[in-house]
């Protein structure tokens, strides 16, 4: 089964500070995806990655950056947190870059700023 | 700018009531997904759907992908508590590999 696993499944940060979200996937998945799911909202895409040290930026990258120096291995960056950014982060991967590829989740970041 | 609006946002019944939900777009997709998430963890795909007019199948779960390929509905058959949470549609676009996601419907079943 893949797995992708989370850092934190809750953190606190304050209004400033820089925030390091990490992601791990254990299939050897080319694509790596950063997302944030608020209420009524459904999921945003923030920045996806599909090789190492390659990026690209999703719907809503504003704030954010993204650090992909293993294949296996997604970082989702908040240089200055602010309260807007209070959210659920998901991280996905998938196996190749056709649209019907499976993604498959982490458990999620609850990240609360204060 | 491809939209995906998922109809109702919210909907509690009893134990085997049968329910439908909708995903629609005025876009036409490559592809359709549906995936259930449970709180306090990520989605899992339950199926995906190429073709227009597609029906599948999951025990009694039944979904369905639009003749046009804008559209797709979930039905559910004598509802279980089990299928509570969030269903989340996603439209595949070959042209960019990523996926457009609707707002989800939550559901509830009541025991």
């Amino acid at each position: 089964d893949v797995k992708v696993t989370q850092s934190s499944r809750y953190l606190v940060k304050r209004t400033g500070e820089k925030v390091f979200l990490e992601c791990v996937q254990d299939m050897d998945h080319e694509n790596m995806f950063w997302y944030r799911q608020d209420p009524g909202l459904g999921l945003r895409l923030i920045y996806f990655s599909y090789d190492v040290k390659m990026k690209e930026k999703g719907d809503i990258p504003e704030g954010y950056s993204v650090s992909r120096e293993k294949k296996e291995r997604f970082s989702l960056i908040l240089e200055s947190a602010s309260t807007n950014q209070t959210s659920m982060y998901l991280c996905a991967s998938s196996f190749s870059r056709v649209s019907t590829d499976t993604q498959y989740f982490g458990p999620g970041t609850r990240l609360t700023v204060l | 700018t491809q939209l995906l609006e998922q109809s109702p946002q919210f909907l509690s019944i009893q134990e085997g009531e049968n329910l439908t939900v909708y995903c629609n777009s005025s876009s036409v997709f490559s592809s359709l997904q549906w995936y259930r998430q449970e709180p306090g963890e990520g989605p899992v795909l339950l199926v995906t759907v190429v073709t227009g007019g597609e029906v599948k199948k999951l025990k009694r779960l039944t979904f369905q992908f639009g003749d046009a390929r804008k559209d797709s509905s979930l039905h559910i058959t004598a509802a279980q508590p089990g299928d509570t949470g969030l269903y989340l549609c996603a439209g595949g676009d070959d042209s960019n590999y990523q996926l457009i996601w609707g707002a989800g419907t939550k559901l509830i079943i009541k025991p």
